[in-house]
């Protein structure tokens, strides 16, 4: 079956500091999506990207999606106490009706 | 963005009982739901995914008799934990699609943590 993987699994980072987690399916993708789930919360959605190579950005996040369709990235500049959070991944392949998540990357944030 | 709820938040129960939970889409139609399973510090895991009007269908290694899955309306979706024990003590969280918006969004509930003693 298809296979989502994230890493890394943790990443722990000083305030200030840049941040990345990575997707990586097994299977090309139609669509990933990224969700941050708060401690303690639910996931809540991020973005959603669909072209081959495409990037988005959102204040201080950029997301891509590779050129393949097969890998994505998450990136975000300068850390926040904010930031904190598991960020996960969700790959869906092409005529499926639903995502399969990755495990997550779990941020912190030293002030 | 759409809502969705889930009630109970929190439910402590006794092993050997049944815990039914909730899912709701406040503000638009879902003909499909998805139920999640998380444990702590892991990522979240599908259970099934509830459809509208007929039967559920259900991942591999989860036992569609012990998680009955009712989606009666195009609201509503709930999972009842039958004869709970203690390693079903877990966070399940519903999500909804709402096919109606231009990206294929995932609305989450606010999760039920359940705790069987």
């Amino acid at each position: 079956g298809q296979q989502v993987m994230q890493i890394p699994q943790y990443q722990h980072v000083q305030e200030g500091e840049d941040f990345t987690t990575y997707c990586n399916s097994s299977t090309t993708l139609s669509n990933i999506q990224w969700y941050k789930q708060r401690p303690g919360g639910h996931p809540v959605f991020l973005i959603q990207l669909v072209k081959s190579g495409e990037v988005k950005k959102q204040k201080r996040l950029t997301f891509q999606f590779g050129e393949a369709k097969k890998n994505s990235s998450l990136h975000i500049t300068a850390t926040q106490t904010t930031d904190v959070g598991t960020y996960f991944c969700a790959g869906k392949r092409t005529n499926a009706g639903k995502s399969t998540f990755g495990d997550g990357t779990t941020l912190t944030v030293k002030p | 963005g759409a809502v969705v709820s889930q009630h109970p938040s929190r439910v402590i129960c006794k092993s050997g009982t049944s815990v039914k939970i909730e899912c709701r889409s406040l503000d638009f139609q879902a003909t499909t739901m998805f139920w999640y399973r998380q444990f702590p510090k892991q990522s979240l895991m599908l259970m099934a995914t509830s459809n509208e009007g007929s039967k559920a269908t259900y991942e591999q290694g989860v036992e569609k008799d012990k998680f009955l899955i009712n989606h009666a309306s195009l609201t509503l979706s709930t999972l009842t934990v039958t004869s709970a024990h203690p390693e079903d003590s877990s966070f399940y969280i519903c999500s909804a699609p709402d096919s109606k918006s231009l990206q294929e969004t995932q609305y989450f509930g606010p999760g039920t943590r359940l705790l069987v003693l």
